[in-house]
């Protein structure tokens, strides 16, 4: 695609539901990263992929959280059993080549909101 | 660990005038990389300008360049000839040498306001 899609764009969950997060990385690319941003913050760190392997989650918050991309292309973040300090922007990035150094491109972000 | 920090949480520029944002890191690593992001309203980070820790060279893009102090390690950026357009959030982040370590680390930003 000519982008990083994300999807949905906005989900609003009960506190205690399971939620998924669909990121379509750039056609080809290699690198998949997963970030959180709560409200007026940078970006953090959760988990990387290099193809379907998942070669860094040591951003993931607690065991609710869970990241894969089975086939190397698409990947998707669930969050089980929902609570209000999830509540952020899930944004999702990939890049060409597994290689220090090489752009990163990042979707517009998934706003997850828990009430 | 590395950390990335911003200290100046708002700015605001006249429209065509210039300004500098301020950026310092802390790594104990000799190789590495410095980008500035660009973040508006929609939330898509945009890669502003990057810099390899190996170039004495300062990087610029158009109106954008960086003041890049390996040894006090800072990275600032300056934007010339200010524009409505370039309000936004701006992040300072910092990436690692080599594949393991190229997650990005982010400071916690600044608010860049553009008077008309």
């Amino acid at each position: 695609g000519a982008g990083v899609s994300q999807s949905p764009r906005y989900k609003v969950a009960k506190r205690g539901q399971d939620v998924a997060l669909r990121c379509d990385p750039i056609s080809g690319h290699v690198s998949l990263f997963w970030y959180q941003q709560a409200l007026g913050q940078g970006p953090e760190f959760l988990t990387y992929f290099q193809n379907e392997a998942q070669l860094d989650k040591s951003g993931l918050p607690s065991d609710r959280f869970f990241a894969e991309r089975p086939e190397g292309s698409v990947s998707t973040l669930k969050i089980q059993r929902t609570q209000q300090e999830d509540s952020a922007v899930y944004l999702c990035a990939s890049s060409s080549q597994a290689l220090s150094g090489n752009t990163i491109y990042f979707g517009e972000g998934s706003w997850l909101t828990v009430v | 660990a590395q950390t990335v920090t911003q200290s100046q949480p708002e700015m605001s520029v006249q429209e065509a005038e210039t300004v500098t944002l301020s950026c310092t890191y802390d790594t104990s690593e000799s190789d590495y990389y410095l980008f500035w992001y660009k973040q508006p309203p929609s939330r898509q980070m945009i890669l502003v300008i990057r810099q390899e820790a190996y170039k004495q060279q300062n990087a610029t893009e158009n109106r954008f360049s960086v003041n890049f102090q390996k040894a006090a390690k800072s990275f600032s950026l300056k934007i010339s000839d200010s524009q409505l357009g370039d309000a936004a959030m701006y992040f300072c982040a910092y990436m690692g040498w080599g594949g393991a370590n190229s997650k990005l680390t982010f400071g916690k930003g600044i608010t860049l306001s553009v008077r008309p």
